[in-house]
């Protein structure tokens, strides 16, 4: 089955910062969610972004199906940026399922 | 929308015995998804619904373990005979009908805890 690899699987930054973390996956996809889980287990929806480039506030994501990787940045992090940053992937030929990387944990200090 | 809503949000309960967790998931979204996800790991699916009927079961779930949906609207998951291996919390979410964004909702979560 199709393999999700996320970099960093951690990263601390000071407030202010900026960050890019990685989702590399290893077939072609038909969709690709971007979460953040929060300290309370609830994952939020970030991106729907399959390929292209989306953006909101200071958040904004890539994904070059092509060459089978996605982008996430982040600006001026602030501290409730903390928690765990997960991308999925869907594939029809695969069934219903989003299949998950193992997530980067950010940690954004005063 | 109001969200896709979990109960109980928390459930402790000694090995052996049976628990039910209830999902409800957004209105007009006809697929609902289970996944379990353990303390430093990913979500990982267990199984989906198409309306009523249960579509896909991952190997994960176990013959203790069983999911229904049965007017299509609102999921059961009950895992009889618990294990301290089936501490995790376990997540549902649903998705729009076939034909739209595949974008799922994630509910908040049932975090179970079997001593």
């Amino acid at each position: 089955g199709i393999q999700v690899e996320q970099s960093p699987p951690d990263l601390i930054l000071q407030e202010g910062a900026n960050s890019t973390l990685r989702c590399n996956f290893s077939d072609s996809v038909n969709n690709l969610q971007w979460f953040h889980q929060n300290p309370w287990g609830q994952l939020i929806n970030l991106f729907y972004i399959p390929s292209g480039t989306k953006q909101n506030g200071r958040l904004s994501a890539t994904t070059v199906a092509t060459e089978r990787y996605s982008l996430l940045y982040i600006s001026s992090s602030q501290t409730t940026d903390s928690g765990v940053y997960f991308c999925a992937v869907f594939v029809y030929n695969q069934g219903g399922k989003l299949i998950f990387g193992q997530g980067t944990e950010l940690s954004v200090k005063p | 929308d109001t969200g896709v809503s979990q109960n109980p949000r928390h459930k402790i309960t000694k090995r052996g015995q049976n628990v039910t967790f209830r999902c409800d998931p957004i209105s007009e979204h006809n697929r609902l998804y289970w996944y379990r996800q353990t303390l430093g790991q990913g979500p990982e699916f267990l199984t989906y619904f198409q309306n009523e009927a249960q579509l896909e079961k991952s190997r994960l779930l176990s013959d203790r373990f069983s999911a229904e949906r049965p007017k299509g609207s609102f999921s059961t998951l009950e895992i009889q005979r618990t294990e301290q291996g089936d501490s995790a919390m376990y997540l549902c979410a649903s998705s729009r009908p076939s034909g739209g964004p595949d974008t799922q909702y994630f509910g908040p979560g049932t975090r179970l805890t079997v001593l």
